[in-house]
C-alpha cells in the first residue's frame, strides 16, 4: 500500500543543522522526493534520489536513504529563518504512472 | 526559462456552480499532472495528462475533470460544486521521461 509519515513539527535555533524525517511503507518506490512549501505558494523541488542510492548531498541538503527500514532523510546544515516553511517528502513508484505520494509534512521553525 | 503558472489564482464560488482552473507548464514539459492539497486530506493526486491525453486519474469523482490542448497547457474542471472541494489546486509540469515535477503557484479556491 501507499503511504508516507512524517512528523508534524520541527523547531531548530538559527545556525543550527536541521533533520526531516519520512517514513514510507511501499518498496517498490522508484524515486523518493523533499519539497518546500512556504505559506501561501506552491511546492518547491528541493531535492530528490533514487531508490538505489544511499545519499545525496546537494549544498546545504543531505538526503540519507535507508532502504531496508523505509527511511528517508533530509539534514539541512546551518539553518536559517529563511528555511522555515513545511517540508514534504514524497514517493513515486511507477514513473509511467507519475503520480506523487506525499505525506503530511513538517512544519520547520527556525528560530533566531 | 518561466515557470510553471496557474490562473486565476484565487477564486470564490457558491455550492453546485462549476469551476475551471487553468495551467500553463514549462516550456517545453509536456506531461502535466493536478494535486489537490486540503488541511484534512493533505496532497493528493487528481490526474495527469500528456499528449492531450489522461494516463492517469486518482480516487476523485466523476466531477473532476481535465483536458489538455495541443500546446500542453492544461485546463481542469470541478462541476456541482461542494462545500469540501475548497481547497489549493495545484499544477505540475515535467518532461516526458523525467524524475522532476515543478509546480506552480496554486489555485485556491472557495467554495461558499
Amino acid at each position: 500500500g501507499e503511504d508516507v509519515e512524517q512528523s508534524l513539527f520541527l523547531s531548530v535555533r538559527e545556525g543550527d543543522s536541521s533533520v526531516i524525517n519520512c517514513t514510507y511503507t511501499d518498496s517498490s518506490s522508484t524515486y523518493l522526493y523533499w519539497y518546500k512549501q512556504e505559506p501561501g505558494a506552491g511546492l518547491q523541488l528541493l531535492t530528490y534520489i533514487f531508490s538505489n542510492m544511499d545519499m545525496k548531498q546537494d549544498q546545504r541538503l543531505t538526503v540519507l536513504l535507508n532502504k531496508k527500514d523505509k527511511h528517508l532523510s533530509l539534514r539541512i546544515a546551518d539553518t536559517q529563518t529563511g528555511d522555515s516553511a513545511i517540508y514534504f517528502c514524497a514517493e513515486i513508484m511507477d514513473m509511467g504512472r507519475r503520480a506523487l505520494t506525499f505525506g503530511s509534512g513538517t512544519r520547520l521553525q527556525v528560530q533566531p | 526559462k518561466a515557470g510553471v503558472t496557474q490562473t486565476p489564482r484565487y477564486l470564490i464560488k457558491t455550492r453546485g456552480q462549476q469551476v475551471t482552473l487553468s495551467c500553463s507548464p514549462i516550456s517545453g514539459h509536456r506531461s502535466v499532472s493536478w494535486y489537490q492539497q486540503t488541511p484534512g486530506q493533505g496532497l493528493q493526486f487528481l490526474f495527469e495528462y500528456f499528449s492531450e491525453t489522461q494516463r492517469n486519474k486518482g480516487n476523485f469523482p466523476g466531477r473532476f475533470s481535465g483536458r489538455q490542448f495541443s500546446n500542453s497547457r492544461s485546463e481542469m474542471n470541478v462541476s456541482t460544486l461542494e462545500l469540501g472541494d475548497s481547497a489549493l489546486y495545484l499544477c505540475a509540469s515535467s518532461l516526458v521521461q523525467d524524475n522532476e515535477q515543478f509546480f506552480g503557484p496554486g489555485t485556491r479556491l472557495t467554495v461558499l
